[in-house]
């Protein structure tokens, strides 16, 4: 079965400043999507980035990026430009591109992350 | 256009009652997932629904069930209470299977006293 790991369970970091976050997973499929998601504290979760597992090329969206290592199965989040609004909970997650599977998210069990001024 | 809508957002019941929440996926998304937030687990799925038939099913009692109607929105019900199912129950949408990418809802945030 899948795992996902997040082995910071807290964070913090000062405005404008970068901070990362880690990831790691474990699965003997070799495709599959990985997904960082943002809940703050509203409770309404977001999807920060999207990385394919064929996709060699790491993913960005502004300010966050990704560094995807499949071999280590690795996936971090680099948050660049800190800004108050930041402050959340951050998942990781994995879906297997496997039919059966369906949409079905594993999530790590998070990294509150607080950005202070 | 309308994200994904979770109606009610706060519910309190007590030990042995039933519960059934309800979902409305936004608008044109035909899959409808659900999942348990609680602070000890994490956020677990609970089951998938694509088409008005369930695809898919996390590791969950048979207390805990769904549907999902022609209109693509979905309900889960939650039957004899315990206090472990207090949580937020979080509602998602997507496009159809394998997508890659969900859509949440607010969420549901049942006490169970």
């Amino acid at each position: 079965a899948q795992t996902v790991t997040q082995s910071q369970p807290e964070m913090s970091v000062q405005e404008a400043e970068t901070v990362t976050l880690s990831c790691t997973y474990d699965t003997s499929e070799n495709n599959y999507y990985l997904f960082w998601y943002k809940q703050p504290p509203s409770r309404q979760m977001i999807l920060v980035i999207r990385q394919e597992a064929y996709k060699q090329q790491n993913a960005t969206e502004n300010r966050f990026s990704v560094n995807f290592q499949k071999a280590a199965k690795s996936f971090s989040l680099k948050i660049s430009d800190s800004q108050l609004g930041d402050t959340a909970m951050y998942f990781c997650a994995f879906m297997s591109s496997l039919n059966q599977a369906g949409t079905a998210l594993i999530f790590g069990k998070g990294t509150t992350l607080s950005v202070s001024s | 256009k309308a994200g994904v809508t979770q109606t009610p957002r706060y519910l309190i019941k007590t030990r042995g009652q039933q519960v059934t929440l309800s979902c409305s996926p936004i608008s044109g998304h035909r899959s409808v997932s659900w999942y348990q937030q609680t602070p000890g687990q994490g956020l677990q799925f609970l089951f998938e629904y694509f088409s008005e038939t369930q695809r898919n099913k996390g590791n969950f009692p048979g207390r805990f069930s769904g549907r999902q109607f022609s209109n693509s929105r979905s309900e889960m019900n939650v039957s004899t209470l315990e206090l472990g199912d207090s949580a937020l129950y979080l509602c998602a949408s997507s496009r159809g299977p394998n997508t890659g990418e969900l859509f949440f809802g607010e969420g549901s945030r049942l006490t169970v006293l």
